[in-house]
């Protein structure tokens, strides 16, 4: 089975950093990029950050961008985001989710992210 | 910019729902998702490629469109349909966006 495991979440105070994790299983982890997304209390879907299957592409959404940093450990299957500078509009519910798309050559089409983890929630406040 | 109507949808099991996704610049089909999400669980792929179903969907599900309008139709709903649909596209900065949801309720 293909699945997703977020973990690290918790309470911190403004300013603060935290590190979450992604923990893969049921398919060959190195193939697939991963994503974060997070969702704030009562609000809809948020994109953060992309990492690609070797670590090469890395992207940012403007509003973490020098606050958060995601990396892989392909060898643990792991994915993790560290944030620093936290603020309590970062307070949310922080999923990763799998990449997938189909491919003919270098052309990518029919992007989608499946399947999404259970969501760890993060807590920023004094 | 993915802009989802209406923002709340008001159905009775039985009826047809049909949402609305409408983006500020055309975008390809291909990079056009739906999700389905209720409260308390992760979002759940439905629709990918504009139409395409996921893997399990029931086929009274369906999305269509193309440039910059795009719709989810369901057909028949059942009470498990009730929840939070959003769009989603890939773009080039930010990567992806989402749309800000419809809340699909009884």
């Amino acid at each position: 089975e293909v699945q997703l495991v977020e973990s690290g979440g918790g309470l911190v105070q403004p300013g603060g950093s935290l590190r979450l994790s992604c923990a893969a299983s049921g398919f060959i982890f190195n193939d697939y990029a991963i994503n974060w997304v997070r969702q704030a209390p009562g609000k809809g879907l948020e994109w953060l950050s992309f990492i690609s299957g070797s670590s090469r592409h890395i992207y940012y959404a403007d509003s973490v961008k020098g606050r958060f940093a995601i990396s892989r450990d392909n060898a643990k299957h792991s994915v993790h985001l560290q944030m620093d500078s936290l603020r309590a509009e970062d307070t949310a519910v922080y999923y990763c989710a799998r990449d997938v798309s189909d491919h003919i050559g270098d052309s990518y089409f029919n992007i989608r992210f499946d399947p999404w983890g259970q969501g760890t929630l993060v807590t920023v406040s004094s | 910019v993915l802009t989802q109507s209406p923002g709340t949808l008001s159905l009775s099991p039985g009826e047809r729902a049909t949402l609305s996704c409408r983006a500020s610049q055309s975008v390809s089909s291909s990079y056009l998702v739906w999700y389905q999400q209720k409260p308390g669980q992760a979002p759940r792929l439905l629709i990918y490629g504009a139409s395409t179903r996921a893997t399990g969907i029931p086929d009274r599900f369906s999305g269509s469109g193309s440039g910059t309008d795009f719709t989810l139709t369901i057909s028949r709903l059942e009470p498990e349909d009730f929840a939070m649909y959003y769009c989603q596209q890939k773009g080039t900065s930010p990567r992806y966006s989402f749309g800000q949801g419809t809340k699909l309720e009884i």
